[in-house]
């Protein structure tokens, strides 16, 4: 059973595209959040969501909690944005969703 | 660099053989998460210490515990090692608990038990 499911698993985009990324949740929670890995294995967090929308740059993360559902957005993709986002869920403890490994090319 | 250091970096060791991995959070930090990451389940919440106590468990196998010290490190220790414990271990640190703000990582303790 998984929790937390993501969309696309992997993605191709030419670089200046426009990027969604999909997360849907089955359980309760009391925030989502997006994650970036690198190839080098580092994470960063990106977004920690509990309603609404935020944008960081060229980022927009939005959460539907009625439809217990979340999409990543990346405006004018770049070849640096190329690495593995991940959604994760929680209320007490964390549930991930398996990624979507984004490759822009230039 | 996210203020939250992790070592040893990696660590090669046998089956049946116990290590100690260690995270020393962002200054100012209360909480400490730890999380293993392997190819073929990804990453998987252990467990979460607040200033000291345990705060939530996750998939944390009975082999494996952890504890945080008074000064806020934390070690993860991992005995009677097997083959499927080979992993990135993860951990992150906020300065609090439930949606106390964004999670910092550290680079991780890459596992590989032969």
């Amino acid at each position: 059973k998984n929790e937390v499911e993501q969309s696309p698993q992997n993605l191709t985009a030419q670089e200046g595209e426009f990027i969604t990324i999909n997360c849907s949740y089955s359980v309760g929670i009391s925030a989502l959040h997006w994650l970036q890995q690198h190839p080098g294995g580092g994470i960063v967090s990106l977004f920690m969501l509990s309603s609404g929308k935020k944008k960081h740059g060229r980022l927009i993360a939005t959460i539907n909690i009625q439809e217990k559902h979340s999409s990543l957005h990346i405006t004018a993709s770049h070849p640096r944005d190329s690495a593995v986002y991940i959604c994760a869920v929680t209320l007490n403890q964390f549930y991930f969703g398996t990624g979507t490994s984004l490759t822009v090319i230039p | 660099d996210s203020g939250v250091t992790q070592t040893p970096k990696h660590l090669i060791t046998a089956t049946g053989q116990r290590v100690t991995l260690r995270c020393s959070p962002r200054s100012g930090d209360l909480s400490v998460y730890w999380y293993q990451q392997s190819l073929d389940q990804g990453l998987q919440f252990l467990i979460q210490y607040y200033n000291g106590e345990e705060r939530a468990k996750g998939n944390i196998l009975e082999r494996f515990s952890a504890q945080q010290f008074p000064d806020l490190h934390s070690e993860l220790n991992l005995s009677s090692l097997e083959l499927g414990d080979s992993a990135l271990y993860f951990c992150a640190s906020r300065p609090g608990t439930v949606n106390t703000g964004e999670l910092f990582f550290g680079e991780g303790s890459r596992l590989t038990v032969l």
